[in-house]
C-alpha cells in the first residue's frame, strides 16, 4: 500500500497477558516511530528506529515495553504483561530520511489496544 | 514535564471565521515547529511546519506564527471550513527538526455551518 499501515487496528487483551502490535512502514522510508495516544493526553515519544543506528528506546516507559524492526521494514511492538494503564492508541509513523526540515513523518491509522 | 503546551483542549468557531489555535513550549533548544491535523480513527496528517529562523509561515489559508521570544507558536485558519473540524496537535523539535517531535495534547477544532 501507499501509507503506513498498522494491524491490529483494535486490540482487546487481558491483564497480563502479551500483545504484538505491528507496523508497516512506507517503503523506502529508513524512518520509524512509535508513539502512543492516551486519553486526553498528547501523542508521547515511545521509540525510533533510523536505519542501521543504535535505535532511540528513550521513550519506552519501562522494561515490559519493546520493539524491533527488521532492516527498513516491518517493525513490531510488543508490550509484556500488560497493564490497564497501557490502554492507548498507538501509532507508528515513518519518514524518508528521519526527523529533519521538511522530513514529514506519515502516521499509521493506529491500534487502539484496550486492556481489561 | 509538558515541554509543549497546548492550553485549550477545545475551540469553535462559526465557517468563514478566523480560528487561532495556541501553542507555547518551554524548552528554548526547540528550533522547528510543526502542526498536525487528527481526523477520528486516522493517524495525524502533517499540515504545516515553521522554522526558528522565521517568524511567519503561510500555505493557503494556514498561516502559522511564531513569537520566539514568548516561546510561543499560533496557527490561523482563515477562512475556518466544516472540513477543517479536527484536533489539532503542535509538535516542536531542536537542533533544526533532526531531534524527535514533541507534541502537545492537541486542541479540539469545531467549526459550525
Amino acid at each position: 500500500g501507499a501509507g503506513v499501515s498498522q494491524s491490529p487496528s483494535n486490540k482487546v487483551t487481558e491483564k497480563g497477558k502479551d500483545v504484538e502490535l505491528r507496523c508497516d512502514p512506507i517503503s523506502g522510508h529508513t524512518a520509524l516511530y512509535w508513539y502512543r495516544q492516551r486519553l486526553g493526553q498528547g501523542l508521547e515519544f515511545l521509540i525510533y528506529f533510523q536505519g542501521n543506528s543504535a535505535p532511540d528506546k528513550s521513550g519506552l516507559p519501562s522494561d515490559r515495553f519493546s520493539a524491533e524492526r527488521t532492516g527498513e521494514s516491518v517493525s513490531t511492538l510488543t508490550i509484556q504483561r500488560t497493564q490497564q494503564e497501557d490502554s492507548a492508541v498507538y501509532l507508528c509513523a515513518s519518514s524518508l530520511n528521519g526527523w529533519g526540515g521538511k522530513n514529514e513523518a506519515f502516521f499509521g491509522q493506529g491500534t487502539r489496544l484496550t486492556v481489561v | 514535564d509538558q515541554q509543549v503546551k497546548q492550553n485549550s483542549p477545545s475551540l469553535s468557531v462559526q465557517e468563514g471565521r478566523i480560528s487561532i489555535l495556541n501553542c507555547d513550549y518551554t524548552n528554548s533548544m526547540f528550533d522547528y515547529f510543526l502542526w498536525y491535523k487528527k481526523y477520528p480513527a486516522e493517524g495525524p496528517t502533517f499540515l504545516i511546519s515553521i522554522s526558528s529562523i522565521k517568524d511567519k509561515n503561510e500555505d493557503g489559508r494556514f498561516t502559522v506564527f511564531l513569537n520566539k521570544s514568548a516561546k510561543h507558536l499560533s496557527l490561523h485558519i482563515v477562512p475556518s471550513q466544516p472540513g477543517d473540524s479536527a484536533v489539532y496537535f503542535c509538535a516542536a523539535s531542536a537542533k533544526g527538526g533532526s531531534e524527535k517531535l514533541v507534541f502537545g495534547k492537541g486542541t479540539k477544532l469545531t467549526v459550525n455551518p
